[in-house]
């Protein structure tokens, strides 16, 4: 198994430009999750989705971002337009029904 | 408003001793606590978890205890080994899997040779 792989691992970008983060689930699993590293607040859930429905994005910190789950193997995030504070790690992680998530490697942003 | 804390950012510990690492929560309706370790570059990986009708959960060098009136967690790692250096995150949830999962914002261990 291949794990849940997110796409890229880092990414700069200029203020003001959208930026779009991937995230390939484990076949199988049918929920999946935003989450967002830094130093000041740890690891923030985002959104997460049940069988490719949003349940909860109350993470979701302000308009710019949206996440799509247009199938049960694909999910992105996207900033628009993103600002400096942005720039953070990005998890994504999936899970079965009652079982542990499993998460990716992550995507490094940098918002110049 | 932090309902998973982690109070000590880091703790730095002999090989070979035991590491007790701790967590509090808040929330009443936490029942199911998870502890996730997470190395630099890498995304977070499973460790351990323990539902609330439990109160000790054991896997090799790693056991969680659960205090639910005091609402506090910890984990043991005994032996430690210096593979064991990483982040550790206590999360918790109000059911039994991933939906609604809260992260505690980490505890970094140091084994020293």
């Amino acid at each position: 198994d291949a794990g849940v792989i997110q796409s890229p691992r880092h990414e700069v970008t200029e203020m003001g430009q959208e930026v779009t983060l991937r995230c390939k689930p484990i076949s199988g699993h049918n929920s999946l999750f935003w989450y967002r590293q830094t130093m000041m607040r740890g690891l923030e859930l985002l959104i997460y989705f049940n069988n490719n429905v949003p349940i909860d994005d109350s993470g979701m910190p302000e308009d710019r971002f949206s996440a799509k789950m247009p199938n049960a193997s694909f999910s992105t995030l996207k900033i628009q337009p993103s600002e400096p504070r942005d720039s953070a790690v990005y998890f994504c992680a999936s899970s079965r029904t009652n079982t542990e998530a499993f998460f990716g490697q992550g995507t490094r942003l940098t918002v110049v | 408003d932090q309902q998973v804390k982690q109070n000590s950012p880091s703790l730095s510990v002999q090989e070979g001793r035991i590491s007790i690492l701790n967590c509090d929560y808040t929330n009443s309706m936490f029942d199911y606590f998870l502890w996730y370790k997470k190395y630099p570059a890498e995304g977070p990986t499973f460790l351990i978890s323990i539902s609330s009708i439990k109160d000790k959960n054991e896997d090799g060098r790693f056991t969680v205890f659960l205090n639910k009136s005091a609402k506090h967690l910890s984990l043991h790692i005994v032996p430690s080994q210096p593979g064991d250096s990483a982040v550790y995150f206590c999360a918790a949830s109000p059911g039994g899997g991933a939906d609604g999962l809260t992260f505690g914002k980490g505890t970094h261990l140091i084994i020293q040779p």
